[in-house]
């Protein structure tokens, strides 16, 4: 299969804990990367591998997987971290890119 | 540290040809695969396609028959071109590199990330 699902919205009050999840076959192969976009704005990777972070990504940011399910955390999301997230990872064959539609965060 | 400077013209015509070319500087060509993705007005991320240094290339079937990718090593950069654009192509296109990992434990799980991007090239088709 070669799609990835996301929930089109997910909100959070600040401070607090946020779980956004990504759904795929793919994914039992792969782990998810997960990125982080603000309008206008390219894309920024903030977790990728079993739970990796590039170098200046808060720790608050982590990455987890279980069977087709991967999820990004983001434990005291912060105003800052009110953006789109998308998660991506190969198609189960290796040779294809997929992207989730992507969630839309909200922080309250 | 690696940068992604990309170029290319903005407003084409139904039936015209888009070109786009990514510029790598600061970091190796080799080693990587290099990738074109796509963001309608209001809409998700879409891929488009890959190169490696090698030239081997990836396409995703939805775009494949308009779209070709090219490598030139000697200068370190990578292009795009869609032909028969119309206005449904109409779009952000970015390139950005991507690199492969596997860990290894009781299963071998891969991993695919694109931790490089560029500022993105805003690109509209219309009469």
């Amino acid at each position: 299969s070669s799609e990835l699902t996301q929930d089109p919205a997910v909100s959070v009050a600040l401070g607090q804990t946020v779980r956004i999840t990504c759904q795929g076959d793919s994914l039992r192969s792969y782990y998810a990367s997960w990125y982080q976009q603000k309008p206008g704005q390219a894309p920024v990777l903030v977790i990728y591998g079993k739970n990796n972070r590039p170098s200046g990504i808060p720790d608050r940011f982590s990455g987890s997987s279980s069977g087709n399910t991967a999820s990004l955390t983001i434990t005291g999301a912060q105003a800052e971290d009110e953006a789109d997230y998308y998660c991506n990872s190969r198609d189960s064959s290796g040779n294809y890119v997929v992207f989730g539609g992507g969630t839309k965060l909200t922080v309250l | 540290q690696v940068q992604l400077q990309q170029w290319g013209a903005g407003l084409l015509k139904p039936s015209e040809t888009l070109s786009l070319t990514c510029a790598v500087y600061g970091g190796s060509f080799s080693g990587y695969y290099w990738s074109w993705i796509r963001q309608p007005p209001g809409k998700g991320l879409e891929w488009i396609g890959e190169i490696n240094h090698s030239g081997s290339t990836n396409y995703n079937p939805s775009l494949k028959s308009r779209v070709t990718i090219s490598v030139d090593t000697s200068k370190n950069q990578f292009s795009l071109k869609l032909s028969s654009v119309t206005a449904a192509d109409t779009a952000v296109y970015y390139c950005a590199r991507g690199a492969f990992g596997t860990t290894f434990g009781v299963v071998i799980r891969y991993y695919y990330y694109m931790d490089v991007w560029g500022k993105g090239t805003t690109v509209t088709v219309s009469s």
